[in-house]
């Protein structure tokens, strides 16, 4: 079985430009989950969706952060437009069913603004 | 609001030595608590978790953790290292949305 894959593996933009992140969950998992880990800091939150709606988008930095999840299958995180501060690894988990389940991760998108 | 914090961003031990990782939580509920290791350009990958059962959890990889409320302390422990086990290592709280909050990681050596 496929675990979570996220593509690009690395991507490197201009300030001002836009990117678009994508996640492909583990088969008949409904939540997706979206994190962000800026250099040497922790792994933050930043939403969470149950099949195709959003759950919970509180970590979600500002409006220049959009993600969807079109159909409850992948999931995409667009940043429009960069700004140096979104630099870092932005991962993807998902997991199955409620409460406490084991969230399995991808390998993380390294996402560089120059 | 739950989280975490991890005593050490880095640490350092001999092959065949007690690895011991330090996780603080904070919790307003009964805290479920998760270690997670990655190893380089890998994802995240669960070692063990807490949710309410057995005060002392076991994990893959001979790692162990044991919850302790009093001291709100989830460390993480395995009696000896080995060079494969240099990785980074992430505590972390869920709620009840399952939504998890991490702790800011800590960087395992091992010395040969």
């Amino acid at each position: 079985e496929a675990g979570v894959t996220q593509f690009p593996s690395h991507s490197v933009i201009e300030k001002g430009q836009t990117v678009t992140l994508r996640c492909d969950p583990i088969s008949g998992h409904d939540n997706l989950y979206w994190y962000r880990r800026v250099m040497g800091k922790e792994i933050k939150f930043l939403l969470h969706f149950v099949k195709e709606s959003k759950q919970d988008e509180s970590g979600m930095p500002n409006n220049r952060f959009l993600a969807e999840r079109t159909g409850g299958t992948y999931s995409t995180l667009k940043v429009q437009p960069a700004e140096l501060e979104d630099s870092g690894v932005y991962f993807c988990a998902s997991s199955q069913g409620t409460r406490y389940n084991e969230q399995f991760f991808g390998p993380g998108t390294r996402l560089t603004v120059l | 609001a739950q989280s975490v914090t991890q005593l050490g961003s880095h640490v350092s031990v001999s092959e065949g030595a007690l690895v011991l990782l330090r996780c603080n939580y904070s919790s307003s509920v009964p805290p479920y608590l998760f270690w997670y290791v990655q190893y380089p350009n890998q994802g995240l990958q669960l070692l063990l978790k807490y949710t309410s059962a057995a005060t002392l959890v076991k994990g893959i990889n001979g790692f162990e953790a044991e919850f302790k409320k009093s001291e709100t302390s989830f460390h993480l422990t395995k009696p000896s290292a080995h060079m494969s086990d240099a990785a980074e290592y992430f505590c972390a709280v869920s709620d009840r949305n399952n939504d998890m909050r991490f702790g800011a990681g800590t960087r395992l050596t091992v010395k040969p």
